[in-house]
């Protein structure tokens, strides 16, 4: 079945405990990207990939790392997470970086940072 | 940066009865994604639009595209509870990358 998942789905961690989520895609995407769901704020990306080995800044990619070293995977990295990376993390995949492709988005990871 | 703005922010309706939701873009639209989500789970692409004029329709959701209104609505006839869920607009950003700036969302509640 075509997917993407994340592990964990779930985290509660505390200060700056450094915390990996994990992204992996089947579909052989070039692209892909990480957003955040805040309430009131909505969906917002943190970073992206456009193939592997390259990656880029959303628009809000302070306080996170990325890295592609594999077309599958694309894991985010919080090297202190801090109480304001509460959120729902998702991991979207698409087939090219150029547009005109929907992305398909995993199940999420829901954060709690104390 | 764009923004876009989605209403009714929120909405009930009666099962059986047709809605429709509207996402208004503050810059041109360059492609216009659709996504439903059920509240804190995934999103699940409905529809991609991509030209002025353009409609869409899959089961009983019709999407269009207005370029002209910078603005995209969806349309659901004959609601029923599964049609329940936050409906969000994505819009290409036009940058090249694939970028997509999301709209806050309408939450549509149907009553049985």
């Amino acid at each position: 079945e075509a997917q993407v998942t994340q592990n964990p789905r779930y985290l509660i961690t505390v200060t700056g405990k450094k915390l990996t989520v994990t992204c992996s895609q089947n579909m052989n995407h070039e692209y892909m990207s990480w957003y955040r769901q805040d309430p009131g704020l909505g969906l917002r990306q943190i970073y992206y990939s456009m193939n592997v080995e390259v990656t880029d800044k959303g628009d809000v990619p302070e306080g996170y790392k990325v890295s592609r070293k594999e077309k599958r995977n694309f894991p985010l990295i919080l090297e202190s997470p801090s109480p304001n990376q509460t959120s729902l993390y998702f991991c979207a995949s698409s087939p090219t970086g150029t547009g005109g492709h929907e992305q398909y988005f995993g199940p999420g990871t829901r954060l709690t940072v104390t | 940066s764009q923004e876009l703005e989605q209403s009714p922010q929120s909405l009930i309706v009666q099962e059986g009865k047709n809605l429709t939701i509207n996402c208004t873009s503050s810059k041109t639209l360059y492609g216009l994604y659709w996504y439903k989500q059920k509240y804190g789970e995934g999103l699940i692409f409905l529809m991609m639009l991509q030209k002025g004029g353009e409609e869409k329709s899959h089961e009983k959701i019709t999407a269009k595209l207005d370029e002209k209104k910078q603005q995209s609505s969806l349309h659901i006839t004959a609601s029923q509870p599964s049609h329940a869920g936050i409906y969000l607009c994505g819009a290409d950003k036009g940058d090249g990358n694939n970028r997509l700036a999301f709209g806050k969302g309408n939450q549509v509640v149907v009553i049985p």
